[in-house]
């Protein structure tokens, strides 16, 4: 069980956006930045989004992220074939003293 | 470029040690808090611990605490993960990561190593 909590699956044709969502309390998402990760098959995870919405040169503006009280989420516009893979988010909690991640959601690209 | 080589992964049975190193370039490895990650197999990402610039703070996940000690060398831009009382819920690709802040932590991972796998069976 994840102290973030992201579905499990989400899914797009090409073109469209799609969200994706975590959910976490005061003690993490709340209180700390939020940071999203894309991992695709057989690869370590990338780096997609930190401090909740500030993307690192070289991903696309197509991705956003945004933050409200214990949520947040990463938005994928114009959605693309290459976009298939497992998304995560993380924070600082501050009540364990460390770094928690969500589930993880599989985004398929119908 | 910052890389993040991690080395030292295999098998080992229940109950024994294996020590992981990662070693660290394109960046002042002195400069940044750095992590150990580790994924199971077919599961999600479960942060280890965290251990300072200077290596005076540490912080561990209850999971591994008391069994597993993280460590670092800045001298020779290294970090190290000694894994003791290995269990099977042990296996997986463990990964080597930075965090993003600059001698301050940010307490949000930028680069991630390729990773190791360990399996821990009889």
């Amino acid at each position: 069980q994840s102290v973030l909590t992201q579905p499990p699956s989400a899914s797009g044709t090409p073109g469209q956006r799609v969200t994706i969502s975590c959910s976490g309390s005061s003690s993490n998402i709340g209180d700390n930045y939020v940071y999203w990760y894309q991992q695709l098959p057989g690869t370590a995870p990338k780096l997609l989004m930190y401090k909740n919405n500030q993307r690192p040169s070289g991903v696309p503006d197509r991705f956003s992220g945004s933050k409200s009280g214990t949520s947040a989420s990463l938005a994928i516009s114009g959605l693309r074939s290459e976009d298939e893979a497992v998304y995560y988010c993380a924070a600082w909690d501050d009540s364990l003293s460390g770094l928690v991640f969500g589930g993880g959601t599989k985004l398929t690209v119908l | 470029q910052v890389q993040l080589v991690e080395s030292g992964g295999g098998l080992v049975k229940p109950g024994g040690s294996l020590r992981l190193s990662c070693a660290a370039s394109g960046f002042t490895f002195s400069d940044y808090y750095v992590s150990w990650i580790r994924q199971a197999p077919g599961k999600g990402l479960e942060w280890l611990s965290y251990i300072s610039n200077s290596g005076t703070t540490i912080y561990y996940a209850d999971s591994v605490k008391g069994r597993f000690t993280i460590s670092r060398d800045n001298a020779n831009h290294s970090l190290f993960l000694q894994m003791n009382s290995l269990r099977a819920e042990d296996t997986a690709m463990y990964y080597c990561a930075r965090d993003r802040g600059w001698e301050l932590p940010e307490f949000g991972i930028d680069y991630w190593g390729q990773g190791t796998l360990v399996t821990v069976s009889s």
